[in-house]
């Protein structure tokens, strides 16, 4: 089976752009989670989709928001970026459904540098 | 407030030697932990995963152990690799709501 891939792998936008990431999870998984990694905070809980409903939410501005299609991609977008928001951005997808103990598989992450 | 604490931060060991990774958390009610291993670069990838009833798992030279009475988990790395430089990641799910909170990780390197 073919890993979480996502896509660009590295990004460099200016301040008050915006931005959309995107994550095609491992086929047959339902349920994509999406993380923010920085060398100061490490990994930070965005949000979580499974069958394109919004499952789970973090603690970021609404300038964060994100979407699940039909297919189980997902994407994510960043509005009115600011320098803070420079990081690794991953995605990872798992089988989903109700059980909590499911492994969760990443993707290599997309590198964003906001200037 | 719901926290996962890592120690030490980093730490530099000599191939063939064993370490061992600490893990606190006070999240509450807990549901699970996973070790995750994260190559520079590159996603984290899961090495075990511990329920409550859980006290000792392995995954080849990796050996978590988890006391759920004082919410510590330990992560052992038997004759390191050169390979086992990475971060290691602590993550613990919350039973309600299913969050997670993730710990801020022990960098290893291993020299030769």
């Amino acid at each position: 089976k073919a890993g979480v891939t996502q896509t660009p792998r590295y990004l460099i936008k200016t301040r008050g752009q915006q931005v959309t990431l995107s994550c095609s999870p491992i086929s047959g998984h339902r349920s994509v989670s999406w993380y923010q990694q920085t060398p100061g905070q490490g990994l930070q809980f965005l949000f979580e989709y499974f069958s394109e409903t919004q499952r789970n939410k973090g603690n970021f501005p609404g300038r964060f928001s994100g979407r699940q299609f039909s297919n189980s991609r997902s994407e994510m977008n960043v509005s009115t970026l600011e320098l803070g928001d420079s990081a690794l951005y991953l995605c990872a997808s798992s089988p989903g459904g109700g059980g909590t103990t499911y492994e969760q598989y990443f993707g290599p992450g997309t590198r964003l540098t906001v200037t | 407030k719901n926290q996962v604490e890592q120690s030490p931060q980093s730490l530099i060991i000599l191939e063939g030697k064993n370490c061992t990774l600490q893990c606190n958390y006070t999240v509450s009610p807990f549901s699970n932990l996973r070790w995750y291993k994260q190559d520079t670069g590159r996603g984290p990838v899961s090495l075990t995963i511990m329920t409550f009833s859980e006290n000792t798992k392995s995954n080849g030279r990796y050996t978590a152990t988890l006391d759920a009475d004082t919410k510590q988990s330990s992560l052992h790395i038997t004759a390191s690799q050169l390979s086992d430089s990475a971060s290691y990641i602590c993550v613990v799910r919350k039973a309600a709501g299913n969050k997670l909170t993730f710990g801020g990780g022990t960098r290893v390197l291993v020299k030769p």
